[in-house]
């Protein structure tokens, strides 16, 4: 199975700063990569796809970028909305795997 | 507007089974394979598998594979998690998540139901 393991585990920032959480791959998945938000007793939400695709619906503060095994997410400028748990997942094969969460928190 | 609406909370012994329904609407229901993903206490998701509504065929991840099923019913555009032999690790969040691709698996996952709390509790 592949490994996703995300960095850093928690993160405390403030309204219009810019952040970026980072996403490894334990072995190249070339651009199946994938970003989700998700609330407190929510659902993940769906961001990014294909690494740097934006979901329909998603503001364009949300970036994504990588390909092969290094992969970040960034926020231009945290808007109070955004402080959630992100998960990076790989859909490169089967099974599907996900990282361990990012929680951004506010400062 | 697409609407994925799951069963309710369930609360089981340790050796039983549990079904998790999740209906849905707003789209061609075979037009979309359907993964679920659970997500145990303070912990990351995790996928265990995913069903083709069209053709019923499944792909199961190899920790559940023996212990799950997945399966869908063409006449309420419903899929089915059932998953047996229950210990108390298996208490999570279950989740239904429909694959974006368009009669293929895109392996992303853009619309999600609410979410089913399974307790395995003696």
């Amino acid at each position: 199975d592949i490994q996703m393991t995300q960095s850093p585990s928690s993160l405390s920032a403030s309204v219009g700063d810019r952040v970026t959480i980072t996403c490894r791959a334990s072995q190249s998945i070339r651009s199946y990569l994938n970003w989700y938000q998700q609330k407190p007793g929510k659902a993940p939400k769906l961001l990014i796809y294909a690494a740097s695709s934006l979901q329909s619906g998603v503001p364009s503060r949300f970036t994504g970028s990588g390909s092969g095994t290094d992969f970040t997410l960034t926020i231009s400028s945290l808007q109070p909305e955004d402080f959630a748990t992100y998960s990076c997942q790989q859909s490169f094969s089967s099974p599907r795997t996900f990282g361990q969460g990012t929680k951004l928190e506010i400062k | 507007q697409v609407q994925l609406v799951q069963s309710g909370a369930e609360v089981k012994k340790p050796g039983a089974s549990v079904r998790v329904s999740c209906k849905t609407s707003g789209y061609t229901f075979t037009s979309h394979y359907m993964n679920w993903v659970r997500q145990a206490p303070g912990q990351g998701l995790e996928w265990m598998g995913i069903i083709n509504p069209g053709g019923g065929d499944t792909n199961y991840a190899q920790k559940f594979q023996g212990r799950v099923t997945m399966t869908r019913d063409l006449s309420t555009n419903t899929v089915y998690l059932e998953l047996s032999s229950l210990r108390s690790e298996d208490t999570a969040v279950y989740y239904c998540a429909r694959d974006r691709g368009y009669y293929t698996d895109y392996g992303d996952f853009d619309y999600w139901g609410q979410g089913t709390l399974v307790t395995v509790s003696s």
